[in-house]
């Protein structure tokens, strides 16, 4: 299986940062990486396919970057709704994997 | 909009078969995979696995033995059933539409909201 490596696992970040996850595949997945964001009590909502296109409806203030084992996913300035868990999830290959998550705290 | 919603018991015995089903609103299951993805405290979330229209399934190796997905055109719903479960199958299940059949390198797109499945006598 692809082991999928997110850091930091916790962030503590104010409203209008500029925020930075990182995720790192434990092989060449060129850009079949995806994020997305996840709230209690909801399914995750899908952010970003292809490690860099925005899905519909997406701010623009969410990015990502990356191929082949290192990957970013940028809010360029945080706000209060962006306060979640974060996830990577490669689907390169079966069995597809998830990242362990990247909890965006309020500073 | 399309929407998914799982449904099933909350609670199941150790060695007792966990059975789930997701109903599928506002869209046919032709033309996509259809996930279970579930999310425990210990390994985070994992692929459970898929099945599509016809009844095509993956499945994670991890899980391969004791899973079987199937669907259920006439009611737009496809379940789960995982058997022999242990307190490690604890775990919120959630249902995900994804990936498209014709691009199996794909994402999951909308998902359920989740439902609990606690093992315990």
């Amino acid at each position: 299986d692809i082991q999928m490596t997110q850091s930091p696992s916790s962030l503590s970040a104010s409203v209008g940062d500029r925020v930075t996850i990182t995720c790192r595949a434990s092989q060449n997945i060129g850009t079949y990486l995806n994020w997305y964001q996840h709230k209690p009590g909801k399914g995750p909502k899908f952010l970003i396919y292809a490690a860099s296109s925005l899905q519909s409806g997406v701010p623009s203030r969410f990015s990502g970057s990356g191929s082949g084992t290192d990957f970013t996913l940028t809010i360029s300035s945080q706000q209060p709704e962006d306060y979640a868990t974060y996830y990577c999830q490669q689907s390169y290959s079966t069995p597809y994997t998830f990242g362990q998550g990247t909890k965006l705290e309020i500073k | 909009q399309v929407q998914l919603q799982e449904s099933g018991p909350g609670l199941v015995k150790p060695s007792e078969t966990l059975s789930l089903a997701c109903t599928v609103s506002a869209v046919s299951l032709r033309s996509y995979y259809w996930s279970w993805i579930r999310q425990t405290p210990g390994k985070g979330l994992e692929w459970v696995g898929y099945i599509n229209y016809s009844g095509g399934t993956n499945y994670n190796p991890s899980l391969k033995s004791r899973v079987t997905i199937s669907v259920d055109t006439s009611k737009n719903q496809f379940s789960l059933r995982l058997n022999s479960v242990t307190a490690a199958d604890t775990a919120v299940y959630y249902c995900a539409r994804g990936p498209e059949v014709s691009a199996p390198w794909g994402w999951f797109d909308p998902w359920g909201q989740g439902t609990l499945v606690t093992v315990s006598p």
